[in-house]
């Protein structure tokens, strides 16, 4: 069954340092999400991006997150300035169509420790 | 705005016995709903949604909820579970404006017991 990949699975990273949290989603999927669930807390939406856009943003998604699809397979977010809150897991997901109607397909996240 | 409340955080079971795992939502507009599962060191796996229709719905794995309007409940079911089910469910609900954000509840952990 397709699956949608993240790397790496645990990082850790120094406050103030950048960070690239990386995916694979499936391959004919078009829209792609950011998900993050802080230690003890509700996964929360980031994010969604459909042909190179942001289409939704929660108000989690401040100016330091970025999200990019450098090629054709890959999806990223970027933290610019890590602070000791965004520690987290960050799921990333994919679906064929628009929204979760259908359903997402996640991945099994990136533990970010942020020290 | 909407928020989903999962009753209980830890559901311990015995092996072959039935269980329901609940799910309350609160939203001014109308919402659809999903269950997920996580298996650990998996990604989250869609286990059944509710759209419309029918108001009992199944899923993969045995698994059926059913959707009541009048007490905002979701509450997923199963007969008989095996020690394979244990994992953490997650209710979760997109408003039917915004059909992007999945708002979810804080998950139960159901762990079967031999």
């Amino acid at each position: 069954e397709p699956e949608v990949t993240q790397t790496p699975s645990h990082q850790v990273t120094q406050m103030g340092q950048e960070v690239i949290l990386r995916c694979v989603p499936i391959s004919n999927h078009l829209y792609f999400y950011w998900y993050r669930q802080i230690l003890g807390q509700k996964v929360e939406f980031l994010v969604s991006f459909y042909n190179n856009e942001i289409s939704e943003k929660s108000e989690i998604f401040d100016d330091q997150f970025s999200v990019e699809r450098p090629d054709g397979s890959n999806f990223t977010l970027k933290i610019r300035s890590t602070k000791l809150e965004d520690s987290a897991m960050y799921f990333c997901a994919s679906s064929e169509r628009d929204g979760g109607l259908y359903g997402y397909t996640f991945g099994s996240g990136t533990r970010l420790t942020v020290v | 705005a909407q928020s989903v409340t999962q009753l209980d955080s830890q559901v311990p079971v015995f092996e072959e016995a039935p269980v329901e795992l609940r799910c309350n939502y609160s939203s001014s507009v109308s919402v659809y709903l999903f269950w997920y599962v996580q298996y650990p060191n998996q990604g989250l796996q869609l286990l059944l949604k509710y759209l419309s229709g029918s108001t009992l719905v199944k899923g993969i794995n045995g698994f059926e909820a059913e959707f009541n309007k009048s007490q905002t409940s979701f509450h997923l079911r199963k007969p008989s579970v095996h020690i394979s089910d244990t994992a953490e469910y997650f209710c979760a609900v997109i408003a039917s404006g915004s059909a992007r954000q999945l708002t979810f509840g804080s998950g139960t952990q159901l762990t079967v017991l031999p």
